[in-house]
């Protein structure tokens, strides 16, 4: 079935460097990829989104990247903090299956450990 | 952005029991999800909460073990039955609209003796 997986498990950074995660994705019907990051103890919570028809997005010291032909995603972090510290994971959702029903489930990547040092 | 709650936030049963799990979202949502996430891996899908409707299940998990219910657009439970510790897991939820973002709850930690 789709799956969607991450180059690197864990990132170790010092504090104002930037952080790339990346992501690699297997469903080419995806349309509709999501960002999220994962603190101990609570839920995910949702970062950025981008859209297939879209290469680039960018948010608050946050930028995703989509490459289409490769099937590959990341997320860049600028100036990172301690607090961006937790898990990220990459979500894929195809809007429409192959035989053109709706749906929104969104598959998820292993996600990456990202640690942040002062 | 939809905001979420469940309750439970954790719990600690006994095999052979049952424990319900409810999700409440603070706006209309056109989709619930539960997902289940044991510690330091990822998310895995258990089902689509339809309203009104019988939920639709992902392989590997089946409406004896998890029965969903939906009876509105805003609310959704999930019951664990007849519990072993393979069960001890996170259990989320989530909702959101049909392709756009999904917001989750903050889940419920399972400890199943």
């Amino acid at each position: 079935g789709e799956s969607v997986g991450l180059h690197l498990p864990t990132l170790s950074v010092q504090e104002g460097d930037n952080s790339i995660i990346n992501c690699a994705y297997s469903n080419s019907a995806s349309d509709y990829f999501i960002w999220y990051k994962q603190e101990s103890g609570k839920g995910p919570q949702f970062i950025i989104d981008i859209r297939s028809n879209m290469d680039k997005r960018q948010g608050q010291r946050v930028t995703v990247l989509l490459n289409k032909t490769v099937k590959h995603l990341s997320l860049q972090i600028a100036a990172t903090q301690p607090g961006d510290s937790a898990v990220y994971f990459c979500a894929e959702n195809a809007s429409r299956n192959a035989g053109g029903t709706s749906y929104g489930k969104l598959t998820f990547g292993q996600g990456t450990i990202l640690t942040v040092h002062p | 952005s939809a905001v979420i709650s469940q309750k439970p936030s954790r719990d600690i049963c006994q095999r052979g029991t049952s424990l319900t799990i409810q999700c409440q979202v603070d706006s209309q949502v056109t989709m619930m999800f539960w997902y289940r996430q044991q510690p330091g891996q990822s998310l895995t899908l258990i089902a689509t909460a339809n309203q009104g409707s019988e939920a639709t299940y992902e392989s590997g998990f089946v409406i004896d073990k998890f029965p969903i219910s939906r009876p509105n657009l805003t609310f959704s439970t999930l019951t664990v039955s007849n519990m072993s510790p393979e069960d001890s897991s996170i259990y989320l939820c989530s909702g959101g609209t049909l392709g756009n973002e999904q917001y989750f709850g903050p889940g419920t930690r399972l400890t199943v003796t």
